[in-house]
Formats: structure tokens, sequence, C-alpha cells
């Protein structure tokens, strides 16, 4: 029922773009998206309820494509302060049982 | 300021010893979770709970124990059944519907003696 997420590490220059992809298997009925640094808790980034959905935060942003089970976070122009571990997580069943993929390590060097 | 208190940071347990880790918020959200992070890992959920005095298990229940009395508080025990208890605990709370975000606390890292 996990999520997968790929790739599992990305390393970037400042600067540069990446995207993280997240697909399920089983309906995906809203898509959340956290970022944790090391030893931190998650901090929430976006949540996509609906199927073709695009949101965006900052210069991340990301899509939600609800026939094909997968949402995609998008960052442009990356940032040092972009380094994190990137999770997507979602609802089972439209209830509180929640699920959350094994994460996307991001690394911005400069 | 608003959030989610998580104590202590850091426990330690001895073999066959029960301890508990607590979880306050004061944002008046319906719904707690509580989450197992082991290392390079991602979140796995323990226990969540929708409303005081319900609960329901999640992925990795067995060893683990809660309570929800309060809404603002959902303590979590890790008794002796649970033979792999290394990890970091993590506490959650959310407006009360799927749809909305999960605010954390900053972490209880369990060790064994």
């Amino acid at each position: 029922q996990q999520p997968v997420q790929s790739p599992q590490a990305v390393i970037l220059r400042e600067g540069e773009d990446a995207v993280i992809n997240c697909s399920s298997s089983k309906a995906l009925y809203s898509v959340h998206w956290y970022r944790q640094k090391h030893g931190e808790a998650p901090v929430f980034l976006m949540i996509l309820l609906k199927g073709g959905e695009q949101k965006g935060h900052e210069k991340i942003s990301a899509s939600f494509n609800e026939k094909k089970q997968q949402s995609s976070l998008y960052l442009t122009a990356s940032q040092l302060s972009y380094s994190g571990t990137y999770f997507c997580g979602s609802p089972i069943n439209y209830g509180q049982n929640f699920v959350f993929g094994p994460g996307t390590r991001l690394s911005v060097l400069p | 300021d608003g959030g989610i208190t998580q104590s202590p940071k850091y426990l330690f347990r001895k073999e066959g010893q029960n301890v508990t880790l607590s979880c306050e918020q004061n944002l008046n959200h319906d719904a707690m979770y509580w989450y197992r992070q082991d290392p390079g890992q991602g979140l796995r959920l323990i226990y969540y709970s929708q409303i005081v005095n319900d609960f329901q298990k999640g992925d990795i229940a067995e060893g683990y124990s809660v309570s929800r009395e309060k809404k603002e508080s959902f303590p979590l025990t890790v008794t002796s059944a649970q033979k792999n208890p290394t990890a970091f605990y993590l506490c959650a709370s959310s407006a009360g519907n799927s749809n909305q975000p999960q605010h954390f606390g900053d972490g209880t890292r369990l060790s064994i003696l």
C-alpha cells in the first residue's frame, strides 16, 4: 500500500531543477508532500486534492494525475535550503489511516 | 503560539520496561497520529485517533498502546512486547479530515540501554 517514490536520491547544484515522482498501485484520494531536514520534524509543503490539480509553493510546485495514480513534485532553480528528504503521503480510503512513501533525499550543493 | 509538544526529546529504555512518550497539542485539532521512523526510512503509522476516546491501529501497532482521554493529548506507550523499539517517534495532528495538512512535533528519540 505504500506509495513508491523515485528517484531515491538526487544531487543538484544550486539553480538546477529536479522532479520527484510518487506513484501508487492503489487509488490516491489526495496527495500530501512534506520535506524533512535531518533530525527534524517533517514540514508540510502542499496537498493536492483532485486529479489534474497543480499547486505552487515558492519555486516548488506539484501535479496530481488521479487516473495514473501518481503525483510529481517540481523544484525549480533549487536553493541550498531545499536540501532534505521529500515524502509523499496519502490517506487510505478517505480515512485518517495514512501512508507515506519511503522518501527522496535531495542534496543541493553550492 | 499553537503547536505540538513532544517530550522527552531523548528517552532510554531498559529491557522489559514500558515507557510512555508524551504528545500535547494546542491547535484544537481533532485528529492525532503517531509515526515511527527508522534511520534512512519513511514514516510508518502506529496509531491514529480521529476523536476523543477513539483510536485505530495503523500498520505497525503491535507492541504499542495509546489513549485519547483529552482532545489535546495522545500519549504513546512502548511496551516490553516491542522487541525493537529504537527509533525516532513523531506525533502529528490535523484539523480532522484526511485532506488537511498534518503538523508534526519535534519527535522523541528512543534508545535501548
